[in-house]
C-alpha cells in the first residue's frame, strides 16, 4: 500500500465550486505540504503543517485553506475554484532528516 | 533571494549515453540539497540528498551528484542512461530546521533507443 495517498486522482470542477482534496499517510511523520505543478514551474509551496495545531502559508496560498484533521490527515480546500487553479496538485510529508515522500497526486481541471 | 535554477528544459540522450543534469542554488544558509524524479502520471521520488560531508553522494538507479559550493552547483550524472531513466528531474533546496524546500522548474529527459 501507498504511503500517502490523495484523493481524488482527478477532478473536474466548474470556477465558483467548492472544492476538497484529501491526503492521508500513514509514515507516522508529522511534517505534511501541498504543493502545485504548473508546466515550466516546478512545484509551489501552498500550505505547510509542522503539527496538528501547527500550520502555515506557503509562497501561494491565496485561494486555498487547509485542515490537518489527524497526525495522518492533511487536506486542501479551494473555497470558490477559479480556472488558474487548473493543475496538479501534490501532498507530501517530510521526515527529520529532512526527506520529503509525496503521494500520486490529483490533477484538478477548473472550468 | 533564494532561488533553484535548472537551465535545461529538456534534454534527449541516446540509451547508453552518459548525461548530466545541471542545477545552480543560491541560498544563503547551509544547503541541504536533493535531487527528486518524476515518472509520468507519478509523484516525486528521491534519488539522493547531500546534507555534508563527502561532496560526491550516490543515489538510487545508478545516479551520482556532486556538491561544488564554489559554484553553487549540485549535478546530477549517470555513466550510462536507460530507456526506463526517461522522466522529469527536479533539484531542490532546503536548510536544516526549516523544513520548507524551494523546487526547481525541472528538466525533462528523453531517451532515444
Amino acid at each position: 500500500d501507498a504511503d500517502v495517498t490523495q484523493t481524488p486522482r482527478n477532478r473536474i470542477t466548474k470556477t465558483g465550486k467548492r472544492i476538497m482534496l484529501e491526503c492521508s499517510q500513514t509514515k507516522g511523520h508529522d511534517r505534511m505540504y501541498w504543493y502545485r505543478q504548473d508546466p515550466g514551474l516546478g512545484l509551489r509551496l501552498i500550505y505547510y503543517s509542522f503539527d496538528v495545531k501547527d500550520i502555515n502559508k506557503g509562497e501561494i496560498s491565496d485561494g486555498y485553506s487547509v485542515s490537518r484533521q489527524a497526525q495522518a490527515k492533511f487536506s486542501l480546500s479551494l473555497e470558490s475554484a477559479i480556472p488558474n487553479q487548473t493543475a496538479l496538485y501534490f501532498c507530501a510529508t517530510s521526515d527529520r532528516a529532512d526527506t520529503q515522500y509525496f503521494g500520486p497526486g490529483t490533477r484538478l481541471t477548473v472550468l | 533571494a533564494q532561488s533553484v535554477t535548472q537551465p535545461d528544459i529538456h534534454i534527449t540522450v541516446s540509451e547508453g549515453a552518459s548525461l548530466e543534469l545541471r542545477c545552480n542554488y543560491s541560498y544563503g544558509a547551509t544547503p541541504y540539497l536533493f535531487w527528486y524524479v518524476q515518472s509520468p502520471g507519478q509523484g516525486l521520488q528521491l534519488l539522493l540528498k547531500y546534507f555534508s560531508g563527502d561532496t560526491l553522494v550516490q543515489g538510487i538507479k545508478g545516479f551520482e551528484a556532486e556538491f561544488k559550493r564554489s559554484q553553487s552547483s549540485f549535478n546530477l550524472r549517470k555513466p550510462s542512461v536507460h530507456w526506463s531513466d526517461a522522466a522529469e528531474y527536479f533539484c531542490a533546496v532546503g536548510a536544516s530546521g526549516t523544513y520548507k524546500y524551494i523546487f526547481g522548474t525541472g528538466t525533462r529527459l528523453k531517451v532515444l533507443a
